[in-house]
């Protein structure tokens, strides 16, 4: 399958916790974003990178959020200090980019439960 | 701020033809797409307007006019496996994507 991966497909943690999200994009997609789902809701955007370098964060990433993108190849996502509101579905994705990033594709998602 | 709104739900029967609208509040885009999503699964692309106009995909269609801040997608022939969430989304120079609020279409025999 050469589509976007994500791991682990689904976590449970007990808040105040730390977690950490993989994404394997697309090998030759040089852009990867991070989305974050709830139910009922559109895709929420977080940040993305080109390649390593991390090009833009939401406001809605808070200091708790981190994410990286060693090498330009996978990225990871992590929650410090995990709070019930974090609970979603953790969306990865990724594009060619420049004049088609409009048709990204999505990985099938990381689903955070926070009790 | 920059805001997509999108009916909450469509209901139609198989065969039939179901436009989906979008009306928005932004500026400075490059252009509309619109996802599909199953229940559970994945957000996948369909369809993008980067120019008014229709663009047209097999059964699927979509529909921009900047002027009015409007856009559709439109789906013909329905089938059960329509059944699935639709997003419109716009895209920026910066290569985010914002997503409408989305509309749940079920398609009934």
């Amino acid at each position: 399958d050469t589509g976007v991966s994500q791991d682990p497909r689904h976590k449970i943690t007990k808040r105040g916790q730390n977690v950490t999200f993989r994404c394997d994009p697309i090998s030759e997609h040089n852009r990867l974003y991070w989305y974050r789902q709830t139910l009922g809701q559109g895709p929420e955007f977080l940040t993305y990178f080109q390649n390593e370098a991390q090009l833009e964060k939401s406001r809605l990433l808070s200091d708790r959020f981190s994410a990286e993108r060693p090498k330009g190849s996978f990225s990871t996502l992590e929650i410090q200090r995990t709070e019930q509101g974090d609970s979603a579905m953790y969306l990865c994705a990724s594009s060619l980019g420049g004049t088609e990033s409009y048709e990204q594709y999505f990985g099938p998602g990381t689903r955070l439960t926070v009790t | 701020g920059q805001s997509l709104e999108q009916p909450s739900e469509v209901t139609a029967v198989e065969g039939a033809i179901v436009q989906i609208n979008c009306t928005y509040q932004t500026s400075g885009f490059y252009g509309l797409s619109w996802y599909q999503q199953h229940d559970g699964g994945a957000p996948t692309f369909l369809s993008y307007n980067a120019l008014d106009g229709l663009e047209e995909t097999g059964r699927f269609s979509s529909f921009l006019s900047r002027s009015d801040s409007y856009g559709y997608l439109l789906l013909q022939e329905l089938q059960m496996k329509d059944s699935a969430s639709y997003f419109c989304a716009v895209g920026f120079n910066t290569d985010k994507l914002i997503f409408g609020t989305g509309t749940r279409l079920q398609v009934f025999p």
